[in-house]
């Protein structure tokens, strides 16, 4: 089946340092792809879609000069958290769409947990 | 904008009983329907996925149905078991992506 990773799956750092989260497409080409926040008790929430070789489309009220979205090729996207704060703490998932298959179908990785001290 | 409600948010049984999880959405421009299982702290486990032109999708113990009509889509859980207590999601899946209803949070006890 088809296998996402992200990378790393927890990160703990200081208010103000840029945290950047890898997420790959193990087994298939993603020509899309999507980053999700979860915050505790919370549902998630789209913050972006990627395609790759052009630039995201974000969500209302995510700021894309905070959260730098990278989708240089068919198998890696990452998600760079500028200047994280203790609000941005928070869990990141990433999905990926196979661009060959016609159902749709999104994957998901295992998910990054930030924490901003 | 489209939005996903899920019913009810919590649920407690004794193992063994079958169950049943709504999901309800507002948008009939459907491409898919997702069910999902989460466990505390980690990712998502797509457990079925049902395309817009069908009704019902099958797999072990579970089955989930989707109604356009009437915007509901139902997970069916058969003889549950303390293994099957998660937070169970149901995404709309549109041309937008997949928008997540808050889950219901499911407790089997043994």
């Amino acid at each position: 089946g088809a296998v996402v990773s992200q990378h790393p799956s927890w990160v703990i750092c200081k208010s103000g340092t840029s945290v950047k989260i890898e997420c790959r497409s193990l087994d298939f080409q993603a020509t899309t792809m999507f980053w999700y926040r979860q915050f505790p008790k919370q549902s998630l929430m789209l913050m972006a879609t990627s395609n790759e070789g052009s630039k995201a489309t974000y969500e209302q009220g995510v700021e894309k000069d905070k959260f730098l979205i990278n989708h240089a090729s068919l198998t890696l996207s990452t998600l760079t958290v500028t200047s994280a704060h203790p609000e941005d703490s928070s869990f990141y998932i990433c999905s990926a769409r196979d661009g060959t298959s016609g159902s749709g179908e999104q994957f998901f990785g295992p998910g990054t947990r930030l924490t901003v001290l | 904008k489209q939005e996903v409600t899920q019913i009810p948010a919590a649920l407690s049984v004794p193992e063994g009983e079958n169950l049943v999880l709504n999901c309800s959405f507002t948008d009939s421009a459907i491409y898919n329907l997702q069910w999902f299982r989460q466990d505390p702290g980690k990712g998502l486990t797509s457990l079925l996925l049902i395309q817009s032109s069908q009704r019902e999708q099958t797999s072990g113990r579970l089955n989930a149905s989707l109604d356009k009509s009437s915007g509901r889509s139902t997970l069916y859980i058969a003889a549950s078991q303390p293994g099957d207590s998660a937070t169970y999601l149901c995404a709309f899946g549109g041309a937008d992506g997949l928008t997540f209803g808050k889950g219901t949070h499911l407790i089997i006890q043994p």
